[in-house]
């Protein structure tokens, strides 16, 4: 069974903070997906990293791949109260898109 | 584009019945469809796989026979969740897939039952 265990498991932060969530596996991933969820709505797609090492921006996020594939970080720099949400990292293997889910992190920005 | 439905949005019943959730891509044609469970505070948990005109393949540990799952249509897949109970309340998500591989999520069903 693969597992993909993200810390923190939430995070308590003020308006402007920068924060790190860590998503790690110990089986290898052919991409990696990142997502935000708010109460009461499905997951949104934040973005896919592919290559082992790669760095993707978006805006205040950046997503770093392991350079093994087995692992992720998201990095938000001046947090702000809408970022506020469950962050989910997803691992795919193979071409069947079938994706397992981290554990989740959830992250709380206050004024 | 790659938008994602369901329906109902939350429904509640009682013990012992039967509930029906749609999934339905509103705007391209998913040949795999995906339904989750999440439970309050948790992340998702696969339920089953399923592809269009063909059975729908099971996680370990999901009983088919309470989940059922059809995928008629490249529009279209059903959970039904049969003779419900209390345990089986939770919010279920559908996720569909085209000619690509990113799955797009539908914004979720909740079930309470009484």
């Amino acid at each position: 069974t693969q597992l993909l265990e993200q810390s923190p498991q939430f995070l308590s932060i003020q308006e402007g903070e920068n924060l790190t969530v860590y998503c790690n596996s110990s089986s290898v991933f052919s991409s990696l997906q990142w997502y935000r969820q708010e109460p009461g709505e499905g997951p949104v797609l934040l973005v896919t990293v592919v290559t082992g090492g790669e760095v993707k921006k978006l805006k205040r996020l950046t997503f770093q791949f392991g350079d093994a594939r087995k692992d992720s970080s998201l990095h938000i720099t001046a947090a702000q109260p809408g970022d506020t949400g469950l962050y989910l990292c997803a691992g795919a293997t193979g071409t069947a898109s079938k994706l397992t889910f981290g554990t989740g992190t959830r992250l709380q920005v206050t004024l | 584009g790659a938008v994602v439905s369901q329906h109902p949005s939350w429904v509640i019943c009682k013990s012992g019945t039967s509930v029906k959730i749609e999934c339905r891509s509103l705007d391209f044609q998913a040949t795999t469809m995906f339904w989750y469970r999440q439970f309050p505070k948790q992340s998702l948990m696969l339920m089953a796989t399923s592809n269009e005109g063909s059975k729908a393949t099971y996680e370990q540990g999901v009983e088919k026979d309470k989940f059922l799952i059809n995928h008629a249509s490249l529009t279209l897949s059903t959970l039904t969740v049969t003779s419900a109970h209390p345990e089986d309340s939770s919010f279920y998500i559908c996720s569909a897939t085209g000619s690509w591989d990113t799955q797009y999520f539908g914004p979720g069903t909740r079930l309470t039952v009484l």
